[in-house]
């Protein structure tokens, strides 16, 4: 149980265009899902927190309008990195939580990341 | 202050011997404490959960917390070189979810 995917798993683009990331939790309702990214040899840097139904919370110093959060349903958030530079370059990581916060057993599952390389 | 340090290592271990990574947490209000394992190049994986102090044994794995000391551990029994990899302390105080920056293990065969 508590499987979480990312679609695509590698993606390589062209400098300004727009990447969308797909997480998904199959085999539960995930309440809040959390986005990282993750730069060689460093550690994870969380981006945003993002609430099935209402605006994500993004980090300071992650631009909103740059990374697009949308948690449409219970199992499916999505990431949009708009008009992507060389420097946006990372692993971008997903999590999922099948319970809400302040409750014994709250974690995070992860899912398997998505390299972006832009050109 | 940081919520969570951890040593970032490397550390390194003889095959079949126990690795001990360790974990400060800075908020006594803290409620749960997980570990993580990351292999490079691939996203982290949980090993372990722990809530209560005292020790919590599963297979090769036992986390300790020590909520008086604000510490909680790691021991990795017998360990092989498949167990090489960084290893994430996480501590979630009410709706936050606090992340270290890793241990890198490495064990030596």
């Amino acid at each position: 149980g508590a499987v979480v995917s990312q679609h695509p798993s590698w993606v390589i683009c062209k400098s300004g265009t727009s990447v969308k990331i797909e997480c998904r939790s199959l085999d539960f309702q995930a309440t809040t899902m959390f986005w990282y990214r993750q730069f060689p040899k460093q550690s994870l840097m969380l981006m945003a927190t993002s609430n099935e139904g209402s605006k994500a919370t993004y980090e300071q110093g992650v631009e909103k309008d740059k990374f697009l959060i949308n948690h449409a349903s219970l199992t499916l958030s999505t990431l949009t990195v708009t008009s992507a530079h060389p420097e946006d370059s990372s692993f971008y990581i997903c999590s999922a939580s099948p319970l809400t916060p302040g409750l014994a057993g709250y974690t995070q599952y992860f899912g398997p990341g998505t390299r972006l390389t832009v050109l | 202050q940081k919520e969570v340090e951890q040593n970032s290592g490397p550390l390194s271990v003889p095959e079949g011997a126990i690795a001990s990574l360790n974990c400060t947490y800075s908020d006594r209000g803290s409620q749960s404490f997980f570990w993580y394992r990351q292999y490079s190049g691939k996203s982290p994986e949980l090993i372990m959960f722990i809530y209560s102090n005292g020790d919590k044994e599963d297979g090769r794995f036992t986390a300790q917390l020590n909520k008086a000391s604000q510490y909680v551990s790691l021991l990795i029994r017998d360990s092989q070189p498949s167990d090489s990899a960084t290893y994430l302390c996480a501590v979630v105080k009410g709706n936050q979810f606090y992340f270290g920056t890793g241990t890198s293990l490495t064990v030596i065969p």
